[in-house]
């Protein structure tokens, strides 16, 4: 199993809801990472956790949580979002040093 | 300056020509170095990684590497218009910290 698989594909959330991204992967990587990607622009990075611990927050706003409940699996909490955070969310993994595999990542919108 | 530049786009080749796209980095201590294809609205597509300094080739792809000088690029031969996609450098350093280039809009013309 070589995939990443992220849940919901689409989210139209309004700015006083609260939902949750999902990610998961199989394939025994021990790094997992949170993208945003706004249009026209690179994958900016958010959070990485690296064997189940986070290991890097680029200084993100604290409306958006990141939780890894065990290796395989990665969520992104929202809450309280504003418009501008509308944008493709990317789940990734990888081991050390080697390849990260992206999932097909979820769109969201902040109305 | 940024962590990972690239050369600025749009390129534009005709089909069966070599496309040429270049990739430089300021950290000295990146270990891994990756080309991604994006097509509009769908998520990175890894294509290459490479590691050590040379060139390594997968198909109609070849990478190459020059710590020395920071550099990394990406040959396309034989540019076909399905080619046409946005193109990533990411280099990844100690502590999982992956960082994109701006990108690369490439269009191959028929």
């Amino acid at each position: 199993d070589t995939e990443v698989t992220q849940t919901p594909k689409h989210l139209v959330m309004g700015m006083t809801n609260k939902k949750s991204l999902k990610c998961e992967q199989h394939m025994g990587h021990r790094a997992m990472y949170w993208y945003k990607q706004k249009a026209k622009k690179p994958p900016e990075l958010m959070f990485v956790y690296s064997y189940e611990k986070l290991s890097i927050n680029e200084s993100v706003p604290s409306r958006f949580s990141p939780e890894c409940p065990n290796s395989s699996l990665l969520n992104l909490h929202l809450h309280a979002l504003q418009p501008e955070d509308s944008a493709l969310y990317l789940c990734a993994s990888s081991h050390d040093r080697g390849e990260v595999h992206f999932g097909p990542g979820t769109r969201l919108t902040v109305t | 300056q940024k962590e990972v530049e690239q050369n600025s786009g749009p390129l534009s080749v005709p089909e069966g020509a070599i496309a040429s796209l270049n990739c430089t980095y300021s950290d000295r201590v990146s270990q891994s170095f990756f080309w991604y294809r994006q097509y509009s609205g769908k998520s990175p597509e890894l294509i290459m990684s490479i590691y050590s300094n040379g060139d390594k080739e997968d198909g109609r792809f070849t990478a190459q590497l020059n710590k020395a000088s920071q550099y990394v690029s990406l040959l396309i031969r034989d540019s076909q218009p399905s080619d046409s996609a946005t193109y990533l450098c990411a280099v990844k350093n100690y502590g999982q910290n992956f960082v994109f280039g701006p990108g690369t809009r490439l269009s191959v013309l028929p």
